[in-house]
């Protein structure tokens, strides 16, 4: 399975913007770039995927780098609800299953 | 739509007894998937379930089975249980499976501690 390299943490203020890298220079074809979170004691909910394309949805953007070899994860304005783990993953378009790694977490100052 | 739903929410146990957790996916949903969540290994994959059958299956020993029932609901179960296997144990469900761009949803987990 392609593997993704994240930060172990990071920190933003709130109401400022987050952008969260992820490394996947492993990445295949068929690998979906997904972003899950988990937030304190709740299982990981999903915030937004993506193949080639930057894509944009209510919760956050995806900047994927014109190679797949990396992608960035886009809060436009932190809350103190966005604190948790973010977890970069790519899946395969056949594959249910998700190998989470390390993933980063986000502390956010008020 | 009800979320996934797992029970119990917690448990003890004793090493060496056995335990069986239950998750009820959303309705219509197909595919069940488990996971483990400790402190020291991240949140590995267990295995998946569709149409009472499993589909994939992680790196666990043979004491981690698990089944789905015509319903989807699944159970998952853990015999002869060690201290290691304190963990939080979650489910997660999609419409289908082998959908690599769907998105899974998670049940809040079942926290199982084994004194």
């Amino acid at each position: 399975d392609a593997k993704t390299t994240q930060p172990n943490s990071m920190e933003s203020n709130e109401e400022e913007p987050v952008h969260l890298p992820c490394n996947h220079s492993t990445i295949s074809g068929t690998d979906y770039i997904h972003w899950y979170r988990q937030l304190p004691s709740q299982g990981p909910e999903y915030v937004i995927h993506g193949l080639t394309s930057n894509v944009n949805n209510r919760m956050a953007s995806l900047a994927i780098a014109e190679d797949r070899k990396s992608s960035t994860l886009i809060l436009h304005r932190a809350t103190l609800r966005d604190a948790a783990v973010y977890y970069c993953i790519l899946r395969d378009v056949r594959d249910d299953k998700i190998i989470f790694g390390k993933g980063t977490r986000l502390h956010i100052l008020p | 739509k009800a979320g996934v739903t797992q029970t119990p929410r917690y448990l003890i146990k004793t090493r060496g007894q056995q335990v069986t957790l239950s998750c009820s996916p959303i309705s219509g949903h197909r595919s069940v998937s488990w996971y483990q969540q400790t402190p020291g290994q991240g949140l590995q994959f267990l295995f998946e379930y569709f149409s009472e059958t499993q589909r994939n299956k992680g790196n666990f020993p043979g004491r981690f089975s698990g089944r789905q029932f015509s319903n989807s609901r699944s159970e998952m179960n853990v015999s002869t249980l060690e201290l290691g296997d304190s963990a939080l144990y979650l489910c997660a469900s999609s419409p289908l499976p082998g959908m690599g761009t769907d998105t899974q949803y998670f049940g809040p987990g079942t926290r199982l501690t084994v004194l």
